[in-house]
C-alpha cells in the first residue's frame, strides 16, 4: 500500500546543531507539507511544495528550510536547532488531481527535542 | 486573514450520548472545510469534508458535520458517542484548491463509560 513515512520518529539534539527530518511518500502526490504541532497552537504550517523544485514558506518558516528534488521526498532541515524548535513535526501530502479537493494524508510524526 | 477557531479545548460526554465538537471559520471566498482526528502518538486521520452541496456531510466512524454559512460554522457531530471516539479533533479550512490547510488548535474529546 502507498504510504507516507517520516524518519527519525524520535530525535534528541543539542542547540546549534543541524538536523534533517526526512519525509517520503509513495503516492506520487504533487503536494507536500510540513507542520509542527505544539500544545495550545494546534498545527502550524512550516513549508510546503506543489511539485519538484517548488518550495514555499508557511506561517512559521524562520529557522527551517526544505528542498524538493523529486516527487517522493521533502526533507525538512533545521540549520541551527533552537530550544524553541522542540516539537512534533508532521509531514503530509495531497494530490488535487486525484481527490479534487486535496485532503491531506499525514505521516506518523517526528518528535524532536532540542537541549 | 484566514483562521479557524475551536472554542472548546475539551469536550466531555458519556458513552451513548450525542456529541458535538464546535468549529467556526473566517475566510474570504468559499471555504473547503475538513475534520481530522488524532489518536495518541499517531498522525492525523481524515474524517470528512465539505466542499459544496448538501450542508450535512457524513464521514468515517459514524461522524457527520453540518456546514452553516450564515454562522460560519462547521460543527462535528455523532448521535451516539463511543469510548473509542476519545481523541484529539482538528477542524481545518482551505480557501481554494491547491493551497495548504489552516488548522484550529484542536479539541480533546473524552468519552466516559
Amino acid at each position: 500500500d502507498a504510504e507516507i513515512t517520516q524518519s527519525p520518529r524520535h530525535k534528541i539534539t543539542e542547540t546549534g546543531r543541524q538536523v534533517t527530518l526526512a519525509c517520503h511518500q509513495t503516492w506520487n502526490h504533487n503536494n507536500m507539507f510540513w507542520y509542527r504541532q505544539d500544545l495550545g497552537h494546534g498545527l502550524r504550517l512550516i513549508h510546503y511544495s506543489y511539485g519538484v523544485q517548488d518550495t514555499n514558506k508557511g506561517e512559521v518558516s524562520d529557522g527551517y528550510s526544505v528542498s524538493r528534488s523529486n516527487t517522493e521526498d521533502l526533507p525538512l532541515t533545521l540549520e541551527s536547532a533552537a530550544s524553541s524548535q522542540t516539537s512534533v513535526y508532521f509531514c503530509a501530502s495531497s494530490d488535487i488531481k486525484r481527490s479534487g479537493t486535496g485532503e491531506l494524508f499525514f505521516g506518523e510524526g517526528s518528535r524532536l527535542t532540542v537541549l | 486573514a484566514q483562521s479557524v477557531a475551536q472554542p472548546e479545548d475539551q469536550v466531555n460526554v458519556a458513552e451513548g450520548n450525542p456529541l458535538t465538537v464546535k468549529c467556526t471559520y473566517s475566510v474570504s471566498g468559499n471555504p473547503y472545510l475538513f475534520w481530522y482526528v488524532q489518536y495518541p502518538n499517531r498522525g492525523l486521520q481524515f474524517l470528512l469534508k465539505y466542499i459544496t452541496g448538501d450542508n450535512l456531510v457524513k464521514g468515517s466512524y459514524g461522524f457527520e458535520a453540518e456546514f452553516n454559512k450564515s454562522q460560519t460554522s462547521f460543527h462535528l457531530k455523532k448521535p451516539s458517542a463511543l469510548v473509542s471516539d476519545s481523541a484529539l479533533y482538528f477542524c481545518a479550512v482551505r480557501v481554494q484548491a491547491g493551497t495548504a490547510l489552516i488548522f484550529g488548535k484542536g479539541t480533546t474529546l473524552s468519552v466516559s463509560s
